[in-house]
């Protein structure tokens, strides 16, 4: 069973747009949510990640929000560059659980110029 | 550099010939796992290692075997493959340094074909 749900597949988005990426959960127990960020050819990298204690995180340009009481949170990309065109992949964990991620389907992002 | 490297990174086998991908990372993390990478379902866990001779089944370890002989090592063995293995497989690391959650860090994948 898909315990992470990601949407969309994917995305395709004009430079300066704001592309938004939801994922929802349903395992209560999971307290980490990381996003990872893919380009192709590479490995996924750790983008940000969020602890359920906040309801939102900002890094640069990416935001993370997190709504706990309908186990959902999403990616937000502001300014979007074509350098973002990329594959991000939400996923969840529960801390001291072994370190498993459990990963989300995967968006493909595209960032037209 | 701090990394994790896989190898090789492209490889055409046929049914039932063993191979071997080695993976190995250069930062003394206690955790290793494998991961495989289909489309439409995102990276799904092989098997993890959560230190030297301690491994554990992910969420599809069926047809897939590994071993943790050393710190830095991490291979993934398939006995026997079959062409639904036919997938883009990726080694990751993390440490576990004082029981946080930590961030995995990914080679760069291999991609494995079985005719």
């Amino acid at each position: 069973q898909q315990q992470v749900k990601q949407s969309p597949q994917s995305l395709i988005v004009q430079k300066g747009g704001i592309p938004i990426i939801n994922c929802a959960y349903e395992n209560t127990a999971f307290d980490y949510f990381p996003w990872y960020q893919q380009f192709p050819g590479k490995g996924p990298a750790l983008l940000i990640a969020i602890r359920p204690d906040v309801s939102e995180k900002k890094e640069g340009r990416f935001t993370i929000s997190f709504n706990k009481s309908a186990k959902q949170f999403s990616l937000h990309i502001m300014d979007s560059q074509p350098g973002d065109s990329a594959t991000y992949f939400c996923a969840a964990s529960i801390r001291g659980g072994a370190q498993k991620l459990v990963f989300g389907q995967g968006t493909r992002l595209t960032i037209n110029p | 550099e701090a990394q994790v490297t896989q190898n090789p990174r492209y490889l055409i086998t046929v049914t039932g010939k063993k191979l071997t991908v080695t993976c190995s990372q250069n930062m003394n993390h206690e955790y290793m796992s494998w991961y495989r990478q289909d489309p439409g379902l995102g990276l799904r866990q092989i098997y993890y290692s959560m230190n030297v001779e301690v491994t554990d089944k992910g969420d599809v370890p069926e047809g897939y075997k590994v071993s943790r002989k050393e710190k830095r090592n991490f291979p993934l063995i398939l006995e026997s493959p079959s062409p639904n293995q036919t997938s883009l497989y990726f080694c990751a690391s993390s440490s576990l340094t004082g029981g946080r959650q930590e961030t995995q860090y990914f080679g760069p994948g291999t991609r494995l074909l079985v005719l």
